[in-house]
């Protein structure tokens, strides 16, 4: 167990449809990372917070946004849903902003849009 | 740009064969940062190994092994007498905190290895 929880665990819906990601990170950590994960792109970064900011953004959709509350959970919110946004969505975290501190991943959350 | 290249997307052993997963990567930087990730068929990322561009040793962990050699830019990963609970896909990544500010890992595209018994 990672110390990095993700909610819910699988989600599905229809395209049209918008739904939530939530990421609560490893106590302590201030950093937070959302990932996608899909068969014909592989693992890619989508959005980094740290300390409730938002600091690099990645290959995020638009139609995507995401914010980190002031107790450090994270969520994503996707929109206008395509099937081809159909993915496991992975959250990390880190104990700071340093390329050092290896990110430790939540279980992911499971998307299929039908 | 930084690129990671798995060139093996798959690979079948049978038990307590010694297999090595190639990882090579690509960046502009002298200063970057190395990852294994490891995914079983559970789904979870595990963290396997991180190591730093200016640290060449080799590393052993059990039955685990890393060669990072900056000449070839590889960080190729060894697993020795393989077993079944070693199954999973296997994720070989990059850090480069001074492409774009960010410390987010760029992935390689995985490799599945399936230890048969």
């Amino acid at each position: 167990d990672s110390g990095v929880t993700q909610t819910p665990k699988h989600l599905i819906t229809a395209t049209g449809q918008r739904v939530t990601l939530r990421c609560s990170p490893r106590s302590g950590d201030l950093s937070v990372y959302w990932y996608q994960q899909s068969l014909d792109q592989g693992l890619q970064f989508l959005i980094q917070y740290y300390n409730g900011e938002e600091r690099a953004k990645g290959n995020i959709l638009e139609r995507f946004s995401a914010q980190q509350f002031p107790d450090l959970h994270s969520e994503l919110n996707l929109s206008s849903l395509e099937l081809g946004d159909s993915a496991l969505y992975f959250c990390a975290s880190s104990v700071q902003v340093s390329s050092y501190n290896e990110q430790f991943f939540g279980p992911g959350t499971r998307l299929t849009v039908l | 740009a930084q690129k990671v290249t798995q060139a093996q997307t798959e690979i079948s052993v049978v038990e307590k064969e010694d297999v090595t997963l190639d990882c090579v990567y690509e960046t502009r930087d002298t200063t970057y940062y190395l990852f294994w990730y490891k995914q079983p068929p559970s789904g979870e990322l595990v963290f396997l190994i991180r190591r730093n561009s200016f640290d060449e040793q080799n590393e052993i962990s059990g039955r685990y092994s890393w060669n990072f050699q900056k000449s070839t830019s590889s960080f190729n990963f060894t697993i020795t007498a393989s077993q079944v609970v070693d199954s999973a896909v296997y994720f070989c990544a990059l850090s480069d905190p001074t492409q774009g500010g960010s410390e987010k890992l760029v992935f390689g595209k995985g490799m599945k290895l399936t230890v048969n018994p």
